[in-house]
């Protein structure tokens, strides 16, 4: 069975930081890019950044660039959002995906989420 | 970038059938995704690739997508469909991901 399960979400003030993790399982991590996608509260879902699967390229939404890092341990199973100099608008339930890539891609499995706040 | 425009809000009575819409620029030359979110939880994958359902999605949701129109069928529709409803395309010249804004169902 396939299994994500993110941790590291809180409440940080603006300009703070904040790691975010997935652990994965039920499925073999280092052959599947991975993403993650947020939702502010009472909003749509909004992809926030995604990453090859030998972790060497990652793409991110416009508004996150230079501001968060995604990374992959893949001897750990596991997939990372390091979040820095966070934003009220930055508040949301972030996801992680599996990507399912044949041609187009798509996200398969999602984890539960964690709840990232950012207020002062 | 590329803009997928669904309804906010769609009503059905129960064992009626429901059509979610989602509008994008030549968007039947693209694969589509669905996704079901019910309060509280996780998206959940119902249909891929414009038509085709995951394994333990029954057989009422369907898809279809052709000219500049996408949409998800959900037949004989029940109180537990009642969620929101997003599509998804992939962007291959960025490789990303392009979600539209989202589609309430209520089962009236």
């Amino acid at each position: 069975e396939v299994l994500l399960v993110e941790s590291g979400g809180g409440l940080v003030q603006p300009g703070g930081s904040l790691r975010l993790s997935c652990a994965a399982s039920g499925f073999t991590f280092s052959s599947y890019r991975m993403t993650w996608v947020r939702q502010a509260p009472g909003k749509g879902l909004e992809w926030v950044a995604s990453i090859k699967q030998d972790g060497s390229v990652q793409y991110y939404v416009d508004s996150v660039k230079g501001r968060f890092t995604i990374s992959r341990d893949n001897a750990k199973n596991s997939l990372y959002l390091q979040m820095n100099s966070l934003r009220d608008e930055d508040t949301a339930v972030y996801y992680c995906a599996r990507d399912k890539c044949v041609g187009d891609c798509y996200l398969d499995y999602w984890g539960q989420g964690t709840l990232a706040t950012v207020s002062s | 970038s590329y803009v997928l425009t669904q309804p906010p809000s769609v009503s059905v009575a129960p064992g009626q059938t429901a059509r979610i819409t989602c509008g994008g620029n030549n968007i039947g030359r693209k694969s589509v995704q669905w996704y079901q979110q019910k309060p509280g939880q996780a998206p959940v994958l119902v249909v891929y690739d414009d038509s085709d359902r995951p394994s333990g999605i029954p057989e009422r949701f369907s898809g279809s997508n052709s000219g500049n129109t996408a949409t998800l069928t959900i037949s004989r529709v029940e109180a537990g469909d009642e969620a929101d409803y997003y599509c998804q395309v992939w962007d291959s010249r960025t490789d990303h991901f392009i979600f539209g804004g989202g589609t309430k169902l209520t089962v009236l």
